[in-house]
């Protein structure tokens, strides 16, 4: 079966510092990739996707960028962490094969910039 | 691209019923309907691919007018293990790829 991990769970970081999230599919071969963030009582915003090794799309333009250096690793990153930067980052795969795959999504990283 | 939920919030006696409705302002291929408990990662409900299709899970269903764009999830009898989040995610007719879009979220509290 597929499985979805995700890390940190919890992060606090001060403004100005870098950041790295991971995520990381088993099970699976060549999923989509997915990185979405909920501010506080928000929706989901798609930040990232990824149909396949080194090819990202990005939906947001911030501060934030995402990479896909194995098949099943996604990572989010930034140089600078802003207090907008700030939520609840959650990472999701689905079947690149079925465009009627639902998304599985990770525990999520709480991310508190101070 | 993100569509729009509403209401924004409900509140709910047990066994009473609520309609959560999701819009988008372009064609869908898709629509996904995701519960998320507070803290936790949104769980799949369903999905409705076929314009006019509905889907059951337990006592809750959905629906899904293709040529409006919307989507209705119908909760019945409601429980308290229904509270959460409601969510409901779109893909666009107009995307090859898999971009993926959610909507504002829908508040549910199931009180006794």
């Amino acid at each position: 079966s597929q499985t979805i991990h995700q890390w940190p769970a919890t992060l606090v970081q001060p403004v100005g510092s870098p950041l790295s999230l991971e995520c990381t599919v088993e099970g699976t071969s060549n999923p989509n990739l997915y990185w979405y963030r909920q501010a506080a009582g928000r929706g989901l915003q798609l930040l990232f996707y990824s149909v396949g090794i080194g090819q990202i799309s990005s939906e947001v333009p911030q501060n934030l960028s995402a990479s896909r250096p194995q098949d099943r690793q996604f990572i989010l990153s930034s140089k600078k962490l802003l207090l907008s930067d700030s939520g609840f980052y959650l990472c999701a795969w689905s079947r690149s094969d079925r465009r009627d795959s639902p998304l599985h999504f990770g525990n999520g990283t709480r991310l508190t910039v101070t | 691209q993100q569509p729009v939920q509403s209401p924004q919030a409900v509140i709910l006696r047990e066994g009473e019923d609520a309609v959560i409705n999701c819009s988008s302002s372009k064609a869908l291929y898709s629509v996904h309907w995701y519960r998320q408990k507070h803290g936790e990662a949104p769980v799949f409900l369903m999905i409705l691919l076929k314009g006019g299709e509905q889907k059951g899970h337990d006592k809750i269903s959905a629906s899904f007018n293709e040529k409006k764009q919307q989507s209705s999830l119908y909760l019945t009898a409601s429980q308290l293990s229904y509270s959460g989040t409601y969510f409901c995610g779109t893909s666009l007719l107009m995307n090859t790829g898999n971009q993926f879009y959610f909507g504002t979220g829908t508040s549910l509290t199931v009180i006794p």
